[in-house]
Formats: C-alpha cells, structure tokens, sequence
C-alpha cells in the first residue's frame, strides 16, 4: 500500500504564530484529505484536496500530486488549533485509507 | 445533516468477552470502513463494506468480523477479546467506493481489562 510520511512529528506554537506541516505519500494519489482529532478522538474533516489549493478561514491546504505531497498551514494559530494533525489517502486499487502518523501541534497561549 | 454516529462511545471489557460496535452512516452514504487506532500503530485499517458486503479486509485476525444492513448501517464484532484490543475504533462514511470524501464517527473508545 502508500507509505505517508508527515513531519514534524510534533510542533509547538506560541498563539499567533504561523506552521507549516508537511505530508508526503509514494505513489500517485486521486485525492487526499486532512483531519484534526480533536480530544475526544474523532476525525474532523479539513480538506478534500486531490490537487491545487483551498483555503478554510485561518486553514489553507496545498497539494502537488505530481510530486507526491501535501502541505497544511495554520496562520494566527489559537489554542483551539491543538491537536493531531492526520492526512490521509486512499490506496488505488482497494480505496483504503492509509494514514500518516500525524503531527501534534500544540498552541500556547 | 446528521454526521456518522457511532454507539456505544466507552466501553469495558474483560479478557475472553466478545463484543459489539454500530455505526450509523450518513444518510445516503453506501459506504463505511473501520479502522483501528491504538498509540503504538496509529491509524489501521480493518474492513470496508459497500452494498451489504465486506469489500475489502485489514490484516487482522478472524476474531475481527463485521457486517452491513440493507440500510447501511455497520457492525463489528470482536471476539475473545485480548488486552491488546484495547483502542479507539473509528468508522468513516462515504457516498460511494473510491474517490470521495470520507467522513468519520466519534469513535468507540474499548478497554479490555
């Protein structure tokens, strides 16, 4: 199946502060999507983005399938942005998800 | 709309115990996985069902099984439980197999004892 990569594995942010966070996976994709868990474990949905860019309020998503990654940004991050950070994309031939160990973000205030 | 409701959210098991876990899909939704995550695995993959049937299956044992209804409501059923069970079991919704938007339940927090 895909291998996905995401890094870093942890991040820790000053409130207000911006971030990167990177996915890589190693094959050709038809989409992929971004969660946060929140702390009570579920998966909230972020983005669906199989390629280009897309913008949710302080949240925007880039992804480059041509070269096999995605990238997340948190800008004038609030404390509200901590959690684990997953992103996901489904295995061409059988359409499970695989999953990246994800990023934990952490915001102080 | 209503998200996917998963039932029951905790749940406490002793060793050797079978049990039981629901998911509700979006309404419309055909398709619902499951997936397993503990800390030291992450996010595994255990089965997907579509039209009332298993079409795809993770790499865990027999003891792991599941089933689809005709209104597409899911269950999994664990048996003999072992301690290593115990872990948060996520069920994602889609409209349909393959590249659509997947959606996903609080989860069932199980602890084996």
């Amino acid at each position: 199946g895909i291998q996905v990569e995401q890094s870093p594995p942890d991040l820790i942010l000053q409130e207000g502060a911006n971030s990167t966070l990177r996915c890589n996976f190693s094959d050709s994709v038809n989409n992929l999507q971004w969660f946060h868990q929140n702390p009570w474990g579920q998966l909230i949905n972020l983005f669906y983005i199989p390629s280009g860019t897309k913008q949710n309020g302080r949240l925007s998503a880039t992804t480059v399938a041509t070269e096999r990654y995605s990238l997340l940004y948190i800008s004038s991050s609030q404390t509200t942005d901590s959690g684990v950070y997953f992103c996901a994309v489904p295995n061409a031939n059988d359409y499970k998800l695989s999953f990246g160990a994800g990023t934990t973000v952490t915001v102080r205030a | 709309k209503a998200g996917v409701t998963q039932t029951p959210r905790y749940l406490i098991k002793t060793r050797g115990q079978q049990v039981t876990l629901s998911c509700s899909p979006i309404s419309g939704h055909r398709s619902v996985s499951w997936y397993q995550q503990t800390p030291g695995q992450g996010l595994q993959f255990l089965f997907e069902y579509f039209s009332e049937t298993q079409r795809n299956k993770g790499n865990f044992p027999g003891r792991f099984s599941g089933r689809q209804f005709s209104n597409s409501r899911s269950e999994m059923n664990v048996s003999t439980l072992e301690l290593g069970d115990s872990a948060l079991y996520l069920c994602a919704s889609s409209f349909a197999r393959g590249n659509t938007e997947a959606f996903f339940g609080q989860g069932t927090r199980l602890t084996v004892v």
